[in-house]
């Protein structure tokens, strides 16, 4: 079945420490990805996608994402994480051949000082 | 940026009676809204698109009769639940594609909005 899987409900770090968030998909053929975080009361806001192309791809707040076909994840990380970078964390795909995004059940990011 | 609103950003109401959620993009025409569904701890869930003008595509298994969904203009977009029951307390989140854009990647969401059923 076709499906997104965010395997960590819930990530703890330190302020300044590396950060990564998995995702991994179940499609036929590469969809398109996204990562969206979403904070208390706000929208949902998109920090990265990836269409195509270079596999490593960089988006807002310093965050990137990398592309892995073989392994069917498009994980998220962060060099240095930042106390605000508290949120929800949600992966989604739109598979190539239609247009309706699905979505992971998010990571919860607690950032501790 | 593009921005979507959502009113109210939060209701209770009691059981029985219709709740209606407004969904308004603010700064571009959406010809496309969509209106998803998330339950706590849960991944959002596609409940229907929603055209403007013209009737909207509810996913398999969204009631047709409880979840009203209007598109009467470009900006704006509308959900009733009618009939509130304890079980449609959830969080709803509408996003809204800009007319002049592709699919992909010109869909912005709403903040939300919590449905508290009594």
């Amino acid at each position: 079945a076709q499906s997104v899987t965010q395997p960590d409900i819930h990530i703890t770090v330190s302020e300044g420490a590396s950060l990564e968030l998995r995702c991994n998909y179940s499609y036929g053929a590469t969809p398109y990805l996204f990562w969206y975080v979403q904070s208390p009361g706000q929208g949902l806001q998109l920090l990265l996608k990836y269409f195509s192309g270079d596999t490593l791809v960089q988006g807002i707040k310093g965050f990137e994402a990398e592309f892995k076909r073989s392994q069917s994840s498009f994980n998220l990380r962060k060099p240095s994480v930042h106390w605000s970078d508290a949120a929800e964390y949600f992966c989604a795909v739109v598979p190539n051949t239609g247009n309706q995004f699905y979505f992971g059940t998010g990571t919860s990011l607690t950032v501790i000082p | 940026g593009a921005v979507v609103s959502q009113h109210p950003s939060w209701v209770i109401c009691k059981s029985g009676t219709s709740v209606k959620i407004e969904c308004r993009s603010l700064d571009f025409q959406a010809t496309t809204m969509f209106w998803y569904r998330q339950f706590p701890k849960q991944s959002l869930m596609l409940m229907a698109t929603s055209n403007e003008g013209s009737k909207a595509t509810y996913e398999q298994g969204v009631e047709k009769d409880k979840f009203l969904i209007n598109h009467a203009s470009l900006t704006l977009s509308t959900l009733t639940v009618t009939s509130a029951h304890p079980e449609d307390s959830s969080f709803y989140i509408c996003s809204a594609r800009r007319s002049s854009g592709g699919f992909v990647d010109t869909q912005y969401f709403g903040p939300g909005t919590r449905l508290t059923v009594l």
